[in-house]
């Protein structure tokens, strides 16, 4: 059991909208803690997507983009493409558990 | 060009150890945090630990306390894990990142990983 809640599974055709939502509590995301997205593409090492809630490292595309609200984080993905399909983590820090923690992860299925 | 290459990976059989390295390049080594995170066979990510810049605070995550080591070497620009009393459980790839601790805790970028496989 993740401390960071995601769905297992979304998805969408491409081109459409999708959202990935990421629900912690008052000891991560409620306490303030930023929110952190990363992009696993099949057999490969993560790579990081959002920082900070909702910035984009260099390279990233403006498809992707990222937001904050109360115990809540979400990673929204527009204009889907094919090579989106991937699993996405979120991650925060836990203060409770004195850790970094991840949620269990999002398989994102390009229909 | 920011690069992290993991090494020492393999088959152990359980109670065994295993040391695992990390060489970086493309950036100061010395300036940044440095963690561990693994990722079990068809499951997440999970934090294993983390050591600042001049190793003088260390972290872990509780499943690992006491019997794994974090350390690094700045002259050498490597990281290490070293893995005692291994488990079943510690079945996982490897990955070393660098931790922008001091930011905000997130990790950028991330090594391609070394597989450990705790069995007899």
């Amino acid at each position: 059991q993740s401390v960071l809640t995601q769905p297992p599974s979304v998805s969408g055709a491409p081109g459409q909208r999708v959202t990935i939502s990421c629900t912690g509590s008052s000891s991560n995301i409620g306490a303030g803690y930023d929110v952190h997205w990363y992009q696993q593409l099949p057999g490969t090492a993560p790579k990081l997507l959002i920082y900070g809630n909702s910035n984009r490292p260099s390279g990233v595309p403006d498809r992707f983009s990222g937001s904050k609200s109360g115990t809540s984080a979400s990673l929204a993905i527009t204009g889907l493409q094919a090579e989106d399909e991937a699993d996405y983590y979120c991650q925060s820090y836990d203060s409770s558990l004195s850790a970094r923690v991840f949620g269990g992860g999002t398989k994102l299925t390009v229909l | 060009e920011v690069q992290l290459v993991e090494s020492g990976g393999g088959l152990v059989q359980p109670g065994g150890s295993l040391r695992l390295s990390c060489a970086a390049s493309g950036f100061t080594f010395s300036s940044y945090w440095m963690s561990w995170v693994r990722q079990a066979p068809g499951k997440g990510l999970e934090w294993v630990a983390n050591i600042k810049q001049d190793g003088s605070e260390k972290y872990y995550v509780d499943s690992v306390k006491g019997r794994f080591t974090i350390s690094r070497d700045n002259a050498k620009n490597s990281l290490y894990l070293q893995m005692n009393s291994l488990r079943a459980e510690d079945t996982a790839v490897y990955y070393c990142a660098r931790d922008e601790a001091a930011a905000g805790n997130w990790f950028d970028p991330w090594g391609q990983g070394t597989l450990v496989t705790v069995s007899s």
